[in-house]
């Protein structure tokens, strides 16, 4: 099955730089999301970008993907506080919804004040 | 902004008994899933609802997990006999449209099996 693996595991931050987490995967897909996860809660979408596309934007957030090596990198700039969370990549495989979403294990981001 | 309802928040259970976690879906909403995870580990599918039958099921969703939509609102996991490893965070979702597009997850109910 496929996977979305992200690096690094843990990453912490000056408030105002820019975080950038990247997110590997092994098989084909349709679709990769990256959503956020703050402690104890469910996971909030963030952004979905289609297999056909290079890079999207969404406010601060920007999502690249490259499917040659299956690999896809999200960018958040200018971090604040408030994006101290967890942060998944999901893969959506060609089957178009077998098996559901793949998670991988995701970056916890520290924003440090 | 409307969102996914769970119930309870946390629940404790002897193995061996039953536990049904209970999620109410954003009202439009037509595809609804289960996922679970772990401490420490990736969050896993487990299960797709869509037109009142399962869409797709992942390995772990065995015969001892069943799901249900008893109304136009509820949407329920059943595991019908727990063991210490289901012991986990269960999470609903649903989404509006294709199955696996933008997904609403619920905050979760922390399921722990003694």
């Amino acid at each position: 099955s496929q996977q979305g693996e992200e690096d690094p595991q843990a990453l912490s931050i000056q408030e105002g730089e820019n975080a950038t987490m990247n997110c590997s995967y092994k098989t084909s897909i349709n679709n990769l999301q990256w959503y956020r996860q703050n402690s104890g809660r469910g996971l909030v979408h963030l952004i979905l970008i289609r297999s056909n596309e290079r890079e999207k934007h969404s406010g601060r957030l920007r999502v690249t993907l490259d499917t040659s090596k299956k690999s896809s990198s999200l960018l958040i700039t200018a971090s604040r506080a408030a994006d101290t969370a967890s942060y998944f990549c999901a893969t959506d495989g060609p089957g178009g919804g077998a098996d559901g979403l793949t998670f991988g294990k995701g970056t916890h981001l520290i924003i440090q004040p | 902004e409307p969102e996914v309802t769970q119930t309870p928040s946390h629940q404790v259970t002897q193995m061996g008994q039953e536990v049904i976690l209970r999620c109410v879906p954003i009202s439009n909403h037509l595809y609804f899933y289960w996922y679970r995870q772990i401490l420490g580990q990736k969050v896993e599918f487990l299960v797709s609802f869509y037109n009142n039958e399962i869409s797709e099921k992942s390995e772990i969703f065995d015969d001892q997990f069943s799901v249900e939509r008893p109304d136009g609102s509820n949407f329920t996991l059943k595991i019908r006999s727990t063991k210490l490893e289901d012991s986990a965070m269960y999470f609903c979702a649903s989404s509006r449209t294709r199955t696996n597009e933008k997904l609403f997850f619920g905050s979760g109910t922390q399921l722990s099996v003694l």
